[in-house]
């Protein structure tokens, strides 16, 4: 069966420390793959798009990669800041026009 | 430009009862997609509109059902409302051919059933 898995529930983390956040998937072949960050009550928000030729995406702080041999995407979070703790989603798109599915989502805590 | 607009943003009805949760789409954007998501849990895909057309389902029953307007803003119908529908429902609307923006959600519509 198709699973989109996000190996952390939660990741704590230090102030100006490096957070990387992982993103499994099994049984997609996804033509993009997408992250968006949500806070608490509130809906997601895009962040980066990667598609499926590309290995990695910057901006800002921000950095994915996307290795469809190991059906991993990685994301990172530079010099982390307390206001960057929000839930990570990652998110599939198999085709244009086809809906977007999403992983559980990992809560990122920032400690100042 | 204006964003996703939901409404109501909170709503408690009674099992058994009917609901109708509303949504503007971004403008210039015509495919509206909705979710529901459970606490702790990431977005589930209902069903996606586009120009007015159900373009494709997830795995909802057919209590659940939509609609998309020639303005392309949406509705979503929930009837015969059970316990575990109690949930935050959200709204993305997007236009194909540009997924290097993302979907655009709005803030949702927390739904309680008692």
């Amino acid at each position: 069966s198709q699973k989109i898995e996000q190996n952390s529930e939660a990741l704590n983390i230090q102030e100006g420390k490096t957070a990387t956040l992982t993103c499994n998937y099994t049984n997609y072949s996804p033509a993009y793959l997408q992250w968006y960050r949500q806070d608490p009550g509130r809906g997601p928000v895009f962040l980066l798009l990667i598609r499926e030729n590309e290995k990695e995406k910057r901006k800002e702080r921000l950095k994915v990669t996307f290795d469809t041999t190991l059906k991993q995407s990685l994301f990172h979070i530079t010099a982390s800041q307390p206001a960057d703790s929000a839930t990570y989603l990652c998110a599939l798109d198999a085709r244009r026009n086809t809906p977007l599915v999403f992983g559980k989502g990992t809560r990122l805590s920032v400690i100042a | 430009e204006t964003g996703v607009t939901q409404s109501p943003t909170h709503l408690i009805k009674t099992r058994g009862q009917q609901v109708t949760l509303r949504c503007s789409s971004q403008s210039g954007h015509n495919t509206v997609s909705w979710y529901q998501q459970a606490l702790g849990q990431g977005p589930q895909f209902i069903f996606q509109y586009y120009r007015e057309e159900e373009n494709g389902r997830g795995n909802f029953p057919p209590r659940f059902s939509g609609l998309q307007f020639p303005n392309y803003s949406s509705e979503l119908n929930v009837n015969a409302l059970e316990l575990d529908d109690s949930a935050l429902y959200l709204c993305a609307s997007s236009f194909p051919g540009t997924s290097n923006y993302g979907y655009t959600f709005g803030s949702g519509t927390r739904l309680t059933v008692v």
